[in-house]
């Protein structure tokens, strides 16, 4: 597609429900990160993706939180046992590559707003 | 531990006006240096990307400059237009393991209004 895709665009859940969040990349990026943006706190850096390497998990805020980037592209943020504090707006961004200058533009899907009732 | 902070939290200015957002950042080992702007109820669209070898950079009516040495970077943005508001974020890319790692760490943004 023409730029990162994000699934669902709004999400309403319950106190203790499971989510999964959806994030397609740039076709060809091959660095793909996570950033949750919530009041007061400003943009967070949750976990990041490079090719074939272990992903950089030290961001994720605890075990409830998981992520994986399947077959290179399509990535899946899990939130278990969702809590009122995870609210907040989940953000999506690839880039063509790391390491390389004039690589490493990041670009950013239009997020995906949580709401834990 | 980096930080990133950004001065006003808010600014607003008349059309046609010149002006100046402010970046700094506590650890001067970076690889680059990143600026986004944000809309209300959107994602981010980058505007600049320094890196660490560079002093500035152009886009338009956009310039933007790092000063590793004092950790600062600015975004200058001419003629200003009611169309340029919106959050403003600088964004920090650590230089360990330069090859690894592209994460950034953010500023809280300023937030930009033009009045026509």
């Amino acid at each position: 597609g023409a730029g990162v895709s994000q699934s669902p665009s709004n999400k309403v859940t319950e106190k203790g429900k499971d989510v999964e969040l959806r994030c397609d990349p740039i076709s060809g990026h091959t660095a793909l990160y996570w950033y949750r943006q919530s009041l007061g706190q400003g943009l967070e850096f949750l976990i990041y993706f490079q090719g074939n390497s272990a992903p950089d998990k030290s961001g994720l805020p605890s075990d409830r939180f998981s992520a994986e980037r399947t077959g290179g592209s399509v990535s899946t943020l899990t939130i278990q046992r969702t809590q009122q504090e995870d609210s907040a707006v989940y953000l999506c961004a690839s880039s063509p590559g790391v390491g390389l200058a004039g690589k490493e533009t990041q670009y950013f899907g239009p997020g995906t707003r949580l709401l834990v009732l | 531990k980096q930080e990133v902070t950004q001065i006003p939290a808010a600014l607003s200015v008349p059309e046609g006006e010149n002006l100046v957002l402010n970046c700094s950042f506590t650890d001067s080992a970076i690889y680059n240096l990143q600026w986004f702007r944000q809309d209300p109820g959107k994602g981010l669209t980058s505007l600049l990307l320094i890196q660490s070898s560079q002093r500035e950079q152009t886009s338009g009516r956009l310039n933007a400059s790092l000063d590793k040495s004092s950790g600062r970077s600015t975004l200058y943005i001419a003629a200003s237009q009611p169309g340029d508001s919106a959050t403003y974020l600088c964004a920090a890319r650590l230089s360990i393991n330069y090859n690894q790692g592209g994460k950034l760490i953010f500023g809280q943004g300023t937030e930009l209004s033009v009045k026509p």
